[in-house]
């Protein structure tokens, strides 16, 4: 079983639907919680940032952590065209050391149709 | 502009011949790393480093090395490429510190070897 398991997709919206982009996870001891945006051709962005559990919103995006379930949301309202893209779940344990090493998902690609 | 900038973008060669892909970053960090980006395996660290002269294995180190000889450049070099080695490169910088996960990468550069 890999540590994080992420639905590859490809999903498809029309514009201004809800996104909801979900990763789970088997190591209790992952404490920081990230979400990536890659655009075709490009280095994958940081998007949202959680530090444990709980929710954090900016703008047009809701991250939420529920660490009971293991489980990890990534929240799009009112999508856009230009949310197009690859988000990419990342998580990493405290105790990780100084690399504090990123376990990735595999990423849920993102088509929001005009 | 803060960025990571990685040279070349594209490059075609032939096994065996040895390669340096460049990752010079403008921002002053400590951290930096290589990943490599495949369908199906997702984002996989080849090296790390936290500073000046301090280079460590990340998961797939096989066939690569690194040098971190400037704060800013962290070449990765392929002495003796091999088809398995064709791939998606991406560099990556941060700073160090505690709750400071945020990962800037450069554009990548895309990797054929015949």
């Amino acid at each position: 079983q890999k540590e994080v398991e992420q639905d590859p997709g490809p999903l498809s919206v029309p514009e201004g639907a809800i996104v909801s982009l979900n990763c789970t996870y088997s190591n209790s001891a992952f404490q920081y919680f990230m979400w990536y945006r890659q655009y075709s051709r490009k280095g994958p962005e940081l998007l949202m940032y959680t530090y444990s559990s709980g929710n954090k919103e900016d703008g047009r995006f809701t991250a939420q952590v529920d660490k009971s379930s293991k489980y990890i949301s990534l929240f799009i309202r009112d999508s856009q065209p230009s949310d197009s893209a690859t988000y990419l779940c990342a998580m990493s344990a405290r105790n990780a050391g100084n690399n504090r090493k990123l376990i990735w998902g595999l990423g849920t690609s993102l088509a929001v149709n005009p | 502009e803060a960025q990571v900038t990685q040279n070349p973008r594209y490059l075609i060669t032939v096994t065996g011949k040895k390669l340096t892909v460049t990752c010079s970053q403008n921002m002053n960090h400590e951290y930096m790393s290589w990943y490599r980006q495949d369908p199906g395996l997702g984002l996989r660290q080849i090296y790390y480093s936290m500073n000046v002269e301090v280079t460590d294995k990340g998961d797939v180190p096989e066939g690569y090395k690194v040098s971190r000889k400037e704060k800013r450049n962290f070449p990765l070099i392929l002495e003796s490429p091999s088809p398995n080695q064709t791939s998606l490169y991406f560099c990556a910088s941060r700073i160090t510190g505690y709750l400071n996960e945020k990962l800037f990468f450069g554009s990548g550069t895309q990797l054929s070897v015949l």
